[in-house]
């Protein structure tokens, strides 16, 4: 199993600013994800952080909107750049292990007013 | 267009009972399928998957079945406990891709 730790674990955000969720994992991994959990809604693929080059983001996604960092295996960070209260979600990290499941972190709650 | 569904927002069941979560899919190249549950405050954590060879999956409390021909599956939990409670989401994926689609869950409820 892979133990994935996120920072912030909630914040409240003010329209037209940006925050960086950092996610940190205790072993290396080649597959990390970001997804995202509106209100009421399904877990959406934003992105797959690619280590070493830039993240693959999925239709609806934008790198402008949602840069990625991953700087080695074990670490990557989400920022939302510009935050309107839309972009109110829980953000997720998670990491596969080729184990047949997905391992998450527990997630940052991101209010925005 | 959401190729993962699950219609039942919430579901009340009697400790002791049976509680069945219900899944259905669009994609028929959907070959692996997930439960997950999630509590308020964590992530989502791995319940039990079943893979498209098969048509059923158990791990103690927990039986996952699968309807190829009608890309439906289900979850069963028996007996059901008060810390079942929680949201349960469905999860597909093909094989050969690294993508997880989930559903929009279901959140479990069990009464004392």
């Amino acid at each position: 199993s892979a133990v994935i730790s996120q920072k912030p674990s909630r914040d409240i955000c003010q329209r037209g600013t940006s925050l960086t969720i950092q996610c940190q994992v205790d072993s290396q991994v080649t597959m990390m994800f970001w997804y995202r959990q509106q209100p009421g809604q399904s877990l959406t693929l934003i992105a797959t952080a690619n280590q070493g080059s830039e993240a693959t983001y999925e239709s609806g996604f934008v790198i402008d909107k949602f840069p990625i960092s991953r700087p080695n295996l074990t670490f990557s960070t989400l920022t939302v750049s510009n935050m309107s209260p839309e972009d109110s979600s829980i953000y997720l990290c998670s990491v596969d292990l080729n184990l047949g499941e997905l391992f998450f972190g527990e997630g940052s709650r991101l209010t925005v007013l | 267009d959401q190729q993962v569904k699950q219609n039942s927002p919430s579901l009340s069941v009697q400790e002791g009972r049976i509680s069945i979560l219900n899944c259905d899919y669009t994609n028929s190249m959907f070959d692996y399928f997930l439960w997950y549950k999630k509590y308020p405050a964590e992530g989502p954590t791995f319940l039990i998957s079943i893979s498209s060879i098969k048509d059923k999956n158990e791990d103690g409390r927990f039986t996952v079945f699968l309807n190829k021909s009608a890309k439906h599956l289900s979850l069963h939990i028996v007996p059901s406990q008060p810390g079942d409670s929680a949201v349960y989401f469905c999860a597909a994926s093909e094989t050969g891709t690294y993508k997880y689609i989930f559903g929009t869950g279901t959140r479990l409820k069990v009464l004392a």
